[in-house]
């Protein structure tokens, strides 16, 4: 079982650029996260998905875009890249977002944009 | 505003205990959680508690007052392996996790 995965593992983008990261879960999670970690800062939340077919704006989802389509992929999509969105990128599930339900990880992905 | 507070850094011998501590300002609350994250890798789920008290696990136990907003992690028999960042997320009142920047932990020898 891989978990969760995502790609690429790093990209260097250049500013105006599209750009979507990738992340599927084998779990069967209801719930999947997007999250930005920036040095000095706490894992902010960009957007979510209860479930497939839903999601739902976090605390920073400006110039970010995700679907939920089914149960296993969550692509976060950066419409046109600008510098402030170099940060790790990290996707998430948990089998629902409430309860003792823990979010579980995937590996991150690393984008700098020029 | 919703913010939750941890030192920024912290250094312990091998083989000692250390307590991190995590205070939080939250709307509302529903539950807390403890992460670790060795650098360059994913968060990793550590522990949970909704009620006030200490929950122990292994070398690793999280207490909780929510009267007070507090939590701390305390770490036995401490290794080098736990040189790490330990990172503290309150669920709040949309069931989102709110998270602090984390304590970076260094073991010396």
């Amino acid at each position: 079982i891989a978990g969760i995965t995502q790609a690429p593992t790093s990209q260097i983008l250049a500013a105006g650029r599209r750009m979507t990261l990738r992340c599927t879960q084998d779990m069967r999670h209801n719930a999947m996260y997007w999250y930005r970690q920036d040095l000095g800062l706490g894992l902010r939340l960009i957007h979510y998905s209860n479930t497939a077919g839903t999601t739902g704006k976090g605390e920073v989802p400006d110039g970010y875009s995700v679907s939920r389509a089914n149960t296993d992929d969550f692509p976060l999509t950066l419409a046109s890249a600008v510098p402030s969105q170099t940060s790790v990128y990290f996707c998430a599930s948990s089998d629902s977002m409430g309860g003792t339900d823990t979010q579980y990880f995937g590996p991150g992905t690393r984008l700098t944009v020029l | 505003g919703q913010n939750i507070d941890q030192p920024t850094e912290m250094t312990a011998t091998e083989g000692a205990i250390v307590q991190i501590n995590c205070t939080y300002q939250t709307s509302g609350f529903n539950g807390l959680f403890w992460y670790q994250q060795h650098a360059g890798e994913a968060p990793t789920f550590l522990s949970y508690n909704v009620l006030d008290g200490l929950e122990e696990k292994g070398r690793f136990s999280s207490f909780l007052s929510r009267s007070k907003g507090y939590s701390y992690l305390l770490l036995k028999e401490l290794q080098m392996k736990d040189s790490a960042s330990y990172l503290c997320a309150v669920r709040d009142s949309n069931y989102q996790l709110i998270w602090g920047a984390g304590t970076k932990l260094i073991i010396k020898p």
